[in-house]
């Protein structure tokens, strides 16, 4: 049983859009929230992180927005390109606890 | 460089056939995993170690045996495969069990075919 919801399970984006792929959770002792980036061929990368006592950060292009209230996070990509094609998976883990739980991954394709 | 290394990358066996994939970090990680990757399911954590000699069962344990005797390599042992553990498979390490939460580094992954 998956701890951490994730959809949708593919997109197709043009180059220059935006990608959004949202998260739900359940357990509210989750207390950090990775999201990994998974390209073919390749093992998992962490692309980017936020801790539940803040709503939002940014890294580049990549928005990771979080609402505490809804049990929910989301990754954004913003003006998607074609190397951002990619699986990604979302995750969070317990507190006090070594281990993450993922996300089923969500396979993003950017259309040149 | 830093890296996880995984060995074979690719293998197809069959069923009841004892088989083992290596893996080896050489960040000096004490926490190290191994996750299986299946469609619509993400990736599912299989065993753990959190350093020498301790080791402890993930989500989805049944089937396999880990062994943690030096601190960079956490071999993953299937005693008798079966087609059910067909799978993408992928060793991860961390710098240390608190350290799990910000950042694990994967390994390239070990494509298993049971036939």
């Amino acid at each position: 049983q998956q701890q951490v919801k994730q959809s949708p399970q593919s997109l197709i984006v043009q180059k220059g859009g935006i990608s959004i792929i949202n998260c739900a959770y359940e357990n509210t002792a989750f207390d950090y929230f990775p999201w990994y980036q998974q390209f073919p061929g390749k093992g998992p990368a962490l692309l980017i992180a936020i801790r539940p006592d803040v709503s939002e950060k940014k890294e580049g292009r990549f928005t990771i927005s979080f609402n505490k209230s809804a049990k929910q996070f989301s990754l954004h990509i913003m003006d998607s390109q074609p190397g951002d094609s990619a699986t990604y998976f979302c995750a969070a883990p317990l507190r006090n606890d070594y281990k993450l739980s993922f996300g089923a991954g969500t396979t993003v394709t950017v259309r040149a | 460089e830093a890296q996880v290394t995984q060995n074979p990358r690719y293998l197809i066996t069959v069923t009841g056939k004892k088989l083992t994939v290596t893996c080896s970090q050489n960040m000096n990680h004490e926490y190290m995993s191994w996750y299986r990757q299946d469609p619509g399911l993400g990736l599912r954590q299989i065993y753990y170690s959190m350093n020498v000699e301790v080791t402890d069962k993930g989500d989805v344990p049944e089937g396999y045996k880990v062994s943690r005797k030096e601190k960079r390599n956490f071999p993953l042992i299937l005693e008798s495969p079966s087609p059910n553990q067909t799978s993408l498979y992928f060793c991860a390490s961390s710098l240390s069990a608190d350290r799990v939460k910000e950042t694990q580094y994967f390994g390239p992954g070990t494509r298993l075919l049971v036939l």
